[in-house]
């Protein structure tokens, strides 16, 4: 049962242009919503985040976007560089209980950004 | 200072064997998390530590897996009697307030598992 889907496996985007990358979740409990990013041989460094009261965080270059009616949230980049070439990880967390750091993860999507 | 670290980076083993792979956690961090990462898939969640409390075990997807931590900071994640299946990217992570909302999850290089 996957609770975080992200249905494009990859992207490719011109240097410049914008980076949209999509995530859908089922789980009506998750309350606060991640991006990581992820270059090869390194562990996820987290991006931004969002809480479920919101429907929009900016950082810089990076904005994240939720829309709890359709359960979907993207992660908009402008200007796409080609440092931010990476697998991109939308994760969930779920509300309340004893696991409230517990992080549910997408499949990842492989962004590739072309000088 | 130091991030969370992990070793080995590498570990290739024969099917049936037992293996333990290491994490260093953030100092200060009172949370960990082992997560493991197979291949074309996201991060699995295994299981999580928090301070004294009892861990939570449900993501272990069988009873060759077990993990300890050993005085509130290191940990070993235990693989019994390993099979294929077993072969992933085996990622470890630390946080300092798993009950704040806005806590930051930091995650190690990972360890890739091979079993032949």
């Amino acid at each position: 049962d996957q609770q975080v889907k992200q249905n494009s496996p990859s992207l490719s985007v011109q240097e410049g242009r914008i980076s949209i990358l999509n995530c859908d979740y089922t789980n009506s409990m998750f309350d606060y919503f991640l991006w990581y990013k992820k270059y090869p041989a390194e562990g996820p460094t987290f991006l931004i985040s969002i809480s479920s009261i919101k429907d929009k965080n900016e950082d810089g270059r990076f904005t994240v976007f939720l829309n709890k009616s359709a359960k979907h949230l993207s992660l908009h980049i402008v200007p796409s560089q080609p440092g931010d070439s990476a697998v991109y990880f939308c994760a969930a967390r779920i509300a309340g209980g004893t696991s409230y750091g517990k992080l549910t993860f997408g499949q990842g999507t492989i962004l590739t950004v072309h000088p | 200072g130091a991030g969370v670290s992990q070793s080995p980076s590498n570990k290739v083993t024969e099917k049936g064997k037992d293996v333990e792979l290491r994490c260093d956690p953030i100092s200060g961090h009172t949370a960990l998390y082992w997560y493991r990462q197979s291949l074309g898939q996201g991060l699995e969640f295994l299981i999580y530590f928090q301070g004294n409390s009892a861990p939570d075990k449900s993501g272990l997807p069988s009873d060759r897996f077990s993990a300890e931590r050993t005085g509130g900071s290191v940990s070993t994640l235990t693989i019994q009697r390993t099979q294929q299946e077993d072969s992933a990217v085996y990622l470890c992570a630390s946080s300092r307030r798993p009950t704040s909302g806005t806590d930051t999850q930091y995650f190690g290089p990972g360890t890739r598992l091979t079993v032949l």
